[in-house]
């Protein structure tokens, strides 16, 4: 069965600054990765999703994932912080085209001013 | 195009009590999903619908948990009897088919005391 490991519960970084959120996956096959994102009181909007195709993976808002097989991660970026970042964010994982998703436990970004 | 519909949007209720959640997917979504969100935790999928048939049910708890979707479109989801652990958000998502990209609702957060 495929999962997902996110590094960091809580990440806090300053407005302007790099934002980095650690995804590790395990799975049998070569996984679909997806990135959501959860803002208060909101269901999940999707981030980016890489499907087996760029392993540089350009999503909505400035975010950015790489898939790196040798290190089984899909770690999600953006150069510069903005406030409106400050949501969390969980990384997913679905077996080839089912998009049946497994959720990691997500990573709260605070972004201070 | 409108989106997700979930009602309401929170509840209350004490433990042993029944609660119903209801969700609209988006017009023309063959397949829908309900998703279970502890606090702290991602998501765990509970049930999937092919429009009016049950395509996965595997993890939810049928000694307390129901859910059905006639004529393929509206769901709902309904606890009997309540749990403490049953506090939770409950995520409604639809697709166009499965294999494509999940839209979710905003979420029923349920507090069961």
């Amino acid at each position: 069965a495929q999962s997902v490991t996110q590094l960091g519960s809580h990440v806090s970084v300053s407005e302007g600054a790099l934002v980095l959120l650690r995804c590790n996956y395990s799975s049998s096959v070569p996984p679909y990765l997806f990135w959501y994102v959860q803002y208060p009181n909101q269901g999940l909007q999707l981030l980016l999703k890489y499907t087996s195709a760029a392993t540089l993976v350009k999503g909505i808002n400035g975010f950015e994932a790489e898939f790196k097989k040798s290190e089984t991660s899909f770690h999600l970026t953006k150069p510069s912080a903005h406030m409106s970042d400050a949501a969390e964010y969980f990384c997913a994982v679905s077996k080839t085209n089912d998009y049946k998703l497994s959720f990691g436990d997500g990573t709260t970004v605070t972004v201070r001013a | 195009e409108a989106g997700v519909a979930q009602s309401p949007r929170y509840k209350i209720i004490e433990k042993r009590q029944s609660v119903a959640f209801w969700c609209n997917p988006i017009s023309g979504h063959a397949t829908l999903y309900w998703y279970q969100q502890i606090l702290g935790q991602g998501p765990k999928l509970l049930i999937q619908f092919q429009n009016n048939g049950v395509v996965d049910d595997s993890q939810l708890p049928k000694d307390r948990f129901s859910a059905e979707r006639l004529k393929g479109v509206d769901s709902t989801l309904k606890i009997q009897p309540a749990k403490l652990e049953d506090s939770a958000v409950y995520l409604c998502a639809s697709s166009l088919e499965s294999g494509r990209p999940l839209h979710f609702g905003n979420g029923t957060r349920l507090t069961v005391t």
